[in-house]
């Protein structure tokens, strides 16, 4: 199947800094990334869905200047935690699909502690 | 908005045994896809089975298949021959095919299901 890396795997930094995550397709085209957030013990939180070239959609309740978002290409979305506080930390997963498919693949995650 | 219900927090079963975890979901559609991943403690995501709703033949891959009943709303993910490897987090998930590519998954709460030895 379909290989999709996230990158750091885990990242511990102090509060009021900025920390950048990494997705990669590795072997196909994402037209379409989705972002992710897990507590322990629950289930995924939908974040924000980014299509290549344009502003990414985010949900209700999620602060678009707190959580950037960029997908300059068709195998790279980034997301990044901008002036990080504890309660930032937790479990961050992307997810891409190729082009006209239903098919969904995931990154193994990064684990974000703040500080 | 469609939602995704899994009543079973947590399950237990033997190893070689079967269990069957449930999950049933709400919406207007009529054409969607289903889908039950399996995250363990690695906590990488992987797709266990997925289920187009215009097909009415429960899909099946390897030991795992599902039951999928279109009228009640239920699809539930039944493990035969159960193995420590299957110990992980279920979750059941939604997807609505209006925008190809566009559209998220609506994911349940999870079940955690351990295979005891």
């Amino acid at each position: 199947g379909a290989v999709v890396s996230q990158h750091p795997s885990w990242v511990i930094c102090k509060s009021g800094t900025s920390v950048k995550i990494e997705c990669r397709s590795l072997d196909f085209q994402a037209t379409t990334m989705f972002w992710y957030r897990q507590f322990p013990k629950q289930s995924l939180m939908l974040m924000a869905t980014s299509n290549e070239g344009s502003k990414a959609t985010y949900e209700q309740g999620v602060e678009k200047d707190k959580f950037l978002i960029n997908h300059a290409s068709l195998t790279l979305s980034t997301l990044t935690v901008t002036s990080a506080h504890p309660e930032d930390s937790s479990f961050y997963i992307c997810s891409a699909r190729a082009d006209s498919t239903y098919e969904q693949y995931f990154g193994p995650g990064t684990r974000l502690t703040v500080t | 908005a469609q939602t995704v219900t899994q009543s079973q927090p947590e399950m237990s079963v033997q190893e070689a045994e079967t269990v069957t975890l449930s999950c049933t979901y709400d919406t207007s559609e009529s054409n969607y896809y289903l889908f039950w991943y399996k995250q363990p403690p690695s906590r990488q995501m992987i797709l266990v089975i997925r289920q187009e709703a215009y097909k009415q033949q429960n899909a099946t891959e390897n030991r795992f298949s599902v039951n999928f009943q279109k009228a009640a709303k239920s699809f539930s993910l039944k493990i035969s021959d159960s193995q420590l490897g299957d110990t992980a987090m279920y979750f059941c998930a939604f997807m609505k095919p209006d925008l190809p590519g566009n559209t998220p998954l609506v994911f349940g709460k999870g079940t955690r299901l351990s295979v005891i030895a």
